[in-house]
C-alpha cells in the first residue's frame, strides 16, 4: 500500500515558468521531507517541515505542510534547468526510525 | 559529503547465484538503511540498523539479508537472486539528532539475468 502519492508523476515546462507539484497522504506523518535526485545519484534532502501549516523557503522553493500534517506541496518560481530531477517526499513518525516515501515527480525543465 | 560509499556501483549476476551489497561510512553514524528504488514503486525500506549487531526488517525484506559487525559497513546480502531483485539499491546514513534526515550513497545498480 502505498502511503504517499504524488502528482503529477512526471511535468515538463519551459525555463522561467512556475509550478507546484504535490504530496498527499490519508496518514498524519510527524515530519515531511523532501529530496531532489539527479539521474545516477542517490536522493538528496532539500527540506524538513514538523509543523501543520508550515511554509519554508529555499531560494526559488517554497514548501508547505498541510495544516492537517497530512500533505504537502512544493511550489518553484522561475524554473531554470537546473531544477531538473527527481522530487521525492517522504514522510516520519516521530519515534519510528523509518521514513515513507512517495513515487516521485519527474520534473524536466525546458530551456 | 557525509562519507558513504556503496560498492559495487554496478553488477550483473545470475539467477540463483548470491550476491553482497556494501555500505561503508566514514561517520560513526548509529543508523543505517537499505533501499531500493523502482519505477512507480519510489523507495523502499530493505532493512535498517540501529547499531551494531541491531537491525531490522523494513517493508520488502524477503528475500535478504543483513548483518552490521563493525559501525561503519553495513551489508545487503541476496541469499539467492531472483530477477525479481533487480534493481537500485541505495544505502543512507542518519546522522546522530538529525531527525528522519537521511543522507544516501550514489547507489548500487544490480541485474539480476
Amino acid at each position: 500500500t502505498q502511503l504517499l502519492e504524488q502528482s503529477p508523476q512526471f511535468l515538463s515546462i519551459q525555463e522561467g515558468e512556475n509550478l507546484t507539484v504535490y504530496c498527499n497522504s490519508s496518514s498524519v506523518f510527524s515530519s515531511l521531507q523532501w529530496y531532489r535526485q539527479e539521474p545516477g545519484e542517490g536522493p538528496v534532502l532539500l527540506v524538513t517541515v514538523v509543523t501543520g501549516g508550515e511554509v519554508k523557503k529555499l531560494k526559488r522553493l517554497t514548501f508547505q505542510f498541510g495544516d492537517a500534517r497530512k500533505d504537502s506541496s512544493l511550489h518553484i518560481t522561475a524554473a531554470q534547468p537546473g531544477d531538473t530531477g527527481l522530487y521525492l517526499c517522504a514522510g516520519g513518525y516521530f519515534g519510528n526510525e523509518k521514513l515513507t516515501f512517495g513515487t516521485g515527480t519527474r520534473l524536466t525543465i525546458i530551456p | 559529503d557525509a562519507g558513504i560509499t556503496q560498492s559495487p556501483r554496478h553488477k550483473v549476476t545470475e539467477t540463483g547465484t548470491p550476491v553482497t551489497l556494501r555500505c561503508h561510512q566514514t561517520e560513526n553514524h548509529r543508523y543505517m538503511y537499505w533501499y531500493r528504488q523502482d519505477p512507480g514503486h519510489g523507495l523502499r525500506l530493505i532493512h535498517y540498523s540501529y547499531g551494531v549487531k541491531d537491525t531490522d526488517k523494513g517493508e520488502v525484506s524477503d528475500g535478504y539479508s543483513v548483518s552490521r559487525s563493525k559501525t561503519e559497513d553495513f551489508l545487503l546480502t541476496l541469499e539467492s537472486a531472483t530477477s525479481s531483485q533487480t534493481s537500485v539499491y541505495f544505502c543512507a546514513i542518519r546522522p546522530t539528532g538529525g531527525r528522519e534526515k537521511l543522507f544516501f550513497g550514489s547507489g548500487t545498480q544490480l541485474s539480476v539475468l
